[in-house]
């Protein structure tokens, strides 16, 4: 069975500090998939990244980073120098060959002024 | 280029109505899925869905529950008689292909969701 663990629920920083959200996942497949997305107060589902099980560098985006340990099936996002606007709900999500996504329960982030 | 539309955004029901909820995928999209959010959790697998033919439902409730994504028009979720718990975000996700390489990793392009509160 696929299970996305995201054990930070909440997370509080003020504005400018890194933050980093954890995610750990379980699967017997060896090609899977990951990705990270946002979901701001407005409601809305933004993909941020896919990472498939091959390919374990890790990614820069601007202030976005991914990384990938499959040693310790972790996928953890950092956020550097985080914003009012990063203020959301972040989902890890897991999937098998794009099938079935699986989902964590997200980490809700609240980056204050 | 319109993304996954869904509607109605909003929808609200007494117990024992039904409730009917549309997802139209992206352009060239020709897989659908649904999941359900609760208030304050993630996101939920209900089904999943191609043209004329359930994939993979195993998260669907066994009872008054039912998803179907026609040859012409949108895909449906149908909820019957429905209760208090049935209220949530309901979200539709499309994606063009089942991703069967290392290349063809789906993404799942989210619609707005739709919020079901059962009154």
């Amino acid at each position: 069975a696929q299970k996305v663990t995201q054990a930070q629920t909440e997370i509080s920083v003020v504005e400018k500090e890194d933050v980093t959200l954890d995610c750990v996942y379980e699967t017997r497949d060896t090609t899977y998939y990951l990705f990270w997305y946002k979901q701001p107060p407005s409601g809305e589902l933004v993909f941020l990244i896919r990472r498939n099980s091959f390919d374990e560098q890790n990614e820069i985006s601007g202030r976005y980073s991914w990384n990938f340990q499959k040693s310790t099936s972790s996928f953890n996002f950092t956020i550097t120098a985080s914003q009012v606007v990063d203020s959301a709900v972040y989902f890890c999500a897991l999937s098998h060959y794009g099938q079935n996504f699986v989902f964590g329960p997200g980490t809700r982030l609240s980056v204050l002024p | 280029n319109a993304g996954v539309m869904q509607n109605p955004r909003h929808l609200v029901r007494r117990r024992g109505q039904e409730a009917r909820l549309r997802c139209s995928p992206m352009k060239g999209h020709s897989h659908v899925y649904w999941y359900r959010q609760l208030p304050e959790e993630g996101l939920k697998f209900m089904v999943y869905l191609q043209k004329e033919n359930i994939i993979d439902e195993s998260g669907m409730p066994k009872e008054r529950f039912s998803a179907e994504f026609p040859k012409e028009g949108p895909s449906i979720l149908r909820i019957q008689q429905v209760v208090r718990g049935d209220s949530a975000a309901y979200f539709c996700a499309s994606s063009s292909t089942t991703g069967r390489s290392l290349s063809g990793a789906n993404v799942l392009t989210f619609g707005a969701g739709s919020r079901l509160t059962v009154l």
